[in-house]
């Protein structure tokens, strides 16, 4: 079946170093979500790709879908205390839009 | 506007028994799904459902089992508990399939001992 890994699985920064992690799905996926869990809590969205090779910015928050549909980043520009927690990505196989695996997460200790 | 609510957000089972999780979502969304999460293997699903009366297998659909009667509810239920399936447990609807926004629980920490 379909597996989406991330890396890394843990990354510790100082406050203002920038963060990146990185999504490879071993299938094509038709868009790539991201979602954002603080410490105890519960996912929660916050931006999809759809189209290949495309970028988005939130802010700080850098987001690009790889041209070939199968990988993705998240880059967090100078970052903050308040960027503490675990980032996922998630996304359907290309062409079935039911069942979203979810990456295995990228765990971000931002230290003051 | 409550979202997606799951109860109990506790539960200690012991081996063998059973229990229902429940789900509800006040958004009139058609998928509902739930996950399980534990430490390094990220959320895997474990079944899922494309509207009342449709549910399907996810990833890790063992032991578990689902209905959908209602648009609102999905719950999930545990036949026989085990300690392999003390988890995260966490309820997600989006206005339809995978292609959507997912709005999450508050998630069931489940301990089977």
């Amino acid at each position: 079946g379909q597996q989406v890994m991330q890396i890394p699985q843990y990354q510790h920064v100082q406050e203002g170093e920038d963060f990146t992690t990185y999504c490879n799905s071993s299938t094509t996926l038709s868009n790539i979500q991201w979602y954002k869990q603080r410490p105890g809590g519960h996912p929660v969205f916050l931006i999809q790709l759809v189209k290949s090779g495309e970028v988005k910015k939130q802010k700080r928050l850098t987001f690009q879908f790889g041209e070939a549909k199968k990988n993705s980043s998240l880059h967090i520009t100078a970052t903050q205390t308040t960027d503490v927690g675990t980032y996922f990505c998630a996304g359907p196989e290309s062409g079935g839009y039911q069942k979203v695996t979810f990456g295995t997460g990228t765990k971000l200790q931002v230290i003051p | 506007n409550a979202g997606v609510t799951q109860t109990p957000k506790f539960q200690v089972l012991k081996t063998g028994q059973s229990m229902t999780l429940q789900c509800a979502q006040d958004m009139n969304h058609e998928y509902m799904s739930w996950y399980r999460q534990d430490p390094g293997m990220g959320l895997r699903l474990i079944h899922y459902s494309v509207g009342a009366g449709i549910t399907d297998q996810g990833e890790v659909p063992n032991g578990y089992n689902v209905s959908r009667s209602t648009t609102e509810d999905f719950p999930l239920r545990l036949l026989s508990a085990a300690p392999s399936q003390t988890s995260v447990y966490f309820c997600a609807s989006s206005y339809s399939t995978g292609n959507t926004e997912a709005f999450f629980g508050q998630g069931t920490r489940l301990t089977v001992v």
